[in-house]
C-alpha cells in the first residue's frame, strides 16, 4: 500500500538557520504530494502542494519539489522564525479516481530558538 | 478555502459513553472525511462520509463504534460510541470541493476518557 516516510524529530534550529525536512514516499500511479502543518493547540493547515513530478510548491517562505526518480518531497526553508515551531507532516493523495484519501507520514516537530 | 468548524472543541468523557462531534463548512463539498490523531502520532482515516449514503469506513474502523451521518453537503457528524481511554485522541474532519481536490482540515476536536 501507499506509505510516506519522514525523517524523525525533534528538528531544533536557531532562528534564521536553513531548515530541511526529509519526505520519501511509496504508491502505485501518480500521487500529489503535500505539506501540513499543525501549530501548537490547532488542527492541520495545508502549508504547499504538488500534483506531479518535477512541480515546485512554495508558501510563506516554504518550499518542495516533486522528485519523482528519488520518490521525495523534502521540505525546505531558508531561514526559519520562532513561529515556525509547529508539527509538519508530509502527505500523498493517492491517485484512485474516485476520492482524494491522505497517506500522512509521522510528522516532524521543529523547534526554533533565539 | 472553506471555512470548517467542530464542535466541541474538546471534552472530557466518562468510559462507556458515547459523544457526537459535528463538523460544518460554509460551502457544500462533495467529499468529507474523518481522521483520528492518537496522542503524539500522526492522522489515520476513520472514514469518508458520504451524502446520502452509508459512510465508507477504513480498515479497523467499524460502524457500530464510529457511526457517521451525512445528511447534505455541508454537515456531517461523528459519533464515538461505548468510549474508552483508548478513544482519547484528536478527532478532525476535513472536506474536499471535489474528488482529487485539495483537502483543508477543521481544527479538531480534543477528546480524553477518563
Amino acid at each position: 500500500g501507499d506509505s510516506v516516510t519522514q525523517m524523525e524529530g525533534p528538528v531544533t534550529l536557531s532562528e534564521e538557520a536553513f531548515l530541511t525536512i526529509n519526505c520519501t514516499y511509496t504508491a502505485t500511479g501518480y500521487p500529489s504530494l503535500f505539506w501540513y502543518v499543525q501549530y501548537p493547540g490547532e488542527g492541520l493547515q495545508l502549508l504547499l502542494k504538488a500534483t506531479k513530478a518535477d512541480d515546485k510548491g512554495s508558501n510563506k517562505g516554504f518550499e518542495a519539489t516533486y522528485r519523482k526518480e528519488t520518490t521525495s518531497f523534502h521540505l525546505e526553508k531558508g531561514s526559519v522564525q520562532v513561529s515556525d515551531s509547529a508539527v509538519y507532516f508530509c502527505a500523498l493523495s493517492a491517485d484512485t479516481g474516485t476520492a482524494s484519501k491522505l497517506t500522512f507520514g509521522t510528522g516532524t516537530r521543529l523547534q526554533v530558538t533565539l | 478555502s472553506a471555512v470548517i468548524s467542530q464542535k466541541p472543541s474538546r471534552d472530557i468523557c466518562q468510559r462507556g459513553t458515547s459523544l457526537t462531534i459535528q463538523c460544518q463548512v460554509d460551502s457544500q463539498v462533495t467529499m468529507m472525511f474523518w481522521y483520528r490523531q492518537q496522542p503524539g502520532q500522526s492522522l489515520t482515516l476513520i472514514a469518508t462520509a458520504n451524502q446520502g449514503s452509508e459512510a465508507t469506513y477504513e480498515s479497523g474502523f467499524v460502524i457500530d463504534k464510529f457511526p457517521i451521518s451525512r445528511p447534505n453537503l455541508t454537515f456531517s457528524t461523528l459519533t464515538v460510541s461505548n468510549m474508552s481511554p483508548e478513544d482519547s485522541s484528536i478527532y478532525l474532519c476535513s472536506v474536499a470541493a471535489r474528488a482529487e481536490e485539495t483537502q483543508y482540515f477543521g481544527p479538531g476536536t480534543r477528546l480524553l476518557v477518563l
